[in-house]
């Protein structure tokens, strides 16, 4: 996990509220990326951003929403329209086409 | 469409003795392959990759893998398991080829070291 910090560990949304998860990173990488993890259906991804300012949208990224205004920074929204967001959301960050290295993940629940 | 598959949802072992976790890919190329371990609520921990050279690679924590491209498989092994090797171990490929390099992930085995 070291070098990759996500918080909070644990979240509760209510019905028709965003949240905004946090993902920070002191690996000087470039590459960010948010996954989505739910039991039984491995690792999907959501957003990923290879370079300051630019961002592309993964294989879920409906109801989702991020921003990479520094390098280190690589926040995720799941906004309202996100009907079932109750999932384990890992933030990684790689060197281009390298490694990823994983944070320690953020647990969202809609009560 | 590429793919990656764990064929086992699960895997059990006695404690000492050699365990195998398998992952298949269908990737044209020369992908990367990666291997990761999850313990229960916290991120993925990189063991090991396979880029290029040797097709057996060492990696962290006393793993190995071996890369087999006529199989095009990348089985996971540890001669001796403990049981603190239980734990979720996820396969993941790289394309090299193509435009879309992605990491392409399997949906993981569980591994279960008994005492």
């Amino acid at each position: 996990d070291g070098g990759i910090t996500q918080s909070p560990k644990y979240l509760f949304r209510k019905e028709g509220q965003n949240v905004t998860l946090s993902c920070e990173q002191n690996l000087n990488h470039d590459a960010m990326y948010w996954y989505r993890q739910d039991p039984g259906q491995g690792l999907r991804l959501i957003y990923y951003s290879q370079i300051v300012n630019d961002f592309q949208k993964g294989d879920i990224a409906e109801g989702y929403s991020v921003s990479r205004e520094k390098k280190e920074s690589f926040p995720l929204t799941v906004t309202s329209a996100q009907k079932n967001p109750t999932a384990f959301y890992l933030c990684a960050s790689s060197r281009p086409g390298d490694t990823q290295y994983f944070g320690p993940g953020t647990r969202l629940t809609v009560l | 469409a590429q793919s990656v598959a764990q064929p086992e949802d699960q895997v059990n072992v006695a404690e000492g003795n050699p365990l195998t976790v398998k992952c298949t890919y269908s990737v044209s190329g020369n992908p990367y392959l990666f291997w990761y371990v999850q313990y229960p609520n916290r991120g993925l921990q990189f063991l090991l990759k396979y880029i290029t050279g040797d097709n057996l690679v060492k990696g962290s924590y006393g793993f190995e893998a071996e890369f087999n491209k006529s199989q095009t498989s990348f089985h996971l092994k540890k001669p001796s398991a403990l049981v603190s090797d239980s734990a979720l171990y996820f396969c993941a490929v790289r394309p090299n080829a193509g435009n879309n390099r992605k990491l392409i992930w399997g949906l993981g085995t569980s591994l279960a070291v008994n005492p």
